[in-house]
């Protein structure tokens, strides 16, 4: 099975454009997440969503958005672009809210310059 | 605050070598403390959960161990395609969101 497909695999932006993150499971899991990774920081949670319909804000929220329309997708949106959101994001998936048994997709490199 | 710390931040070890790696924590009710292991240019994969305080699991070399205010991740005669980083999370019984360590990159020559 795919598990998580995460799309693109890497974009270089201009600072200021909108660009969207894609994420799809086809393991039907209710909870969804948003991290991004930075050297010395470690993953940061973005935002997250329980279930269909709900979402939530994670530890670094600011200059993103998320929806949840159905089970299987959840995209990350930048309004606009900064060079400090320069990371690898990395789309993840649970059962159920707050079991610790993440499963992660490939992660997506994104430059902003 | 809840906060994980993992330690060394890398680690070489011969092919054989064994070694364990650590992560401390302090959280406001520990809900579970989860290991994980990433490849380069690849997204985490999940290798255990640890509930309560003297519990083990095992899988191949990898033996992980949880006190009330650490975890080790045992390293049995390691081998090279053990290489990668391991990373520590936590999950607290306020928030239920996962807390992430910075990682212990591990390499094993051969």
């Amino acid at each position: 099975t795919a598990g998580i497909t995460q799309a693109p695999t890497s974009q270089i932006l201009a600072a200021g454009r909108s660009m969207t993150l894609r994420c799809t499971q086809d393991m039907r899991h209710n909870a969804m997440y948003w991290y991004r990774q930075d050297l010395g920081l470690g993953l940061r949670l973005i935002h997250y969503s329980n279930t269909a319909g709900t979402t939530g804000k994670g530890e670094v929220p600011d200059g993103y958005s998320v929806s949840r329309a159905n089970t299987d997708d959840f995209p990350l949106t930048l309004a606009s672009a900064v060079p400090s959101q320069t990371s690898v994001y990395f789309c993840a998936s649970s059962v159920g809210q707050g079991t610790g048994e993440l499963f992660f997709g490939e992660g997506s490199r994104l430059t902003v310059l | 605050e809840d906060q994980v710390t993992q330690s060394p931040e890398a680690l070489r070890l011969q092919e054989g070598e064994s070694s364990s790696l650590n992560c401390s924590y302090t959280v406001s009710g520990l809900r579970g403390l989860f290991w994980y292991r990433q490849d380069p240019g690849k997204g985490p994969e999940f290798l255990f959960t640890l509930y309560s305080a003297g519990e083990e699991k095992e899988k191949e070399r990898l033996k992980a161990t949880l006190t009330k205010k650490e975890s080790f991740l045992h390293i049995t005669a390691p081998k090279p395609e053990d290489s990668a980083t391991y990373l520590c999370a936590v999950s607290s019984s306020n928030t239920g969101k996962l807390i992430f360590g910075q990682g212990t990159t591990l390499q094993v020559k051969p």
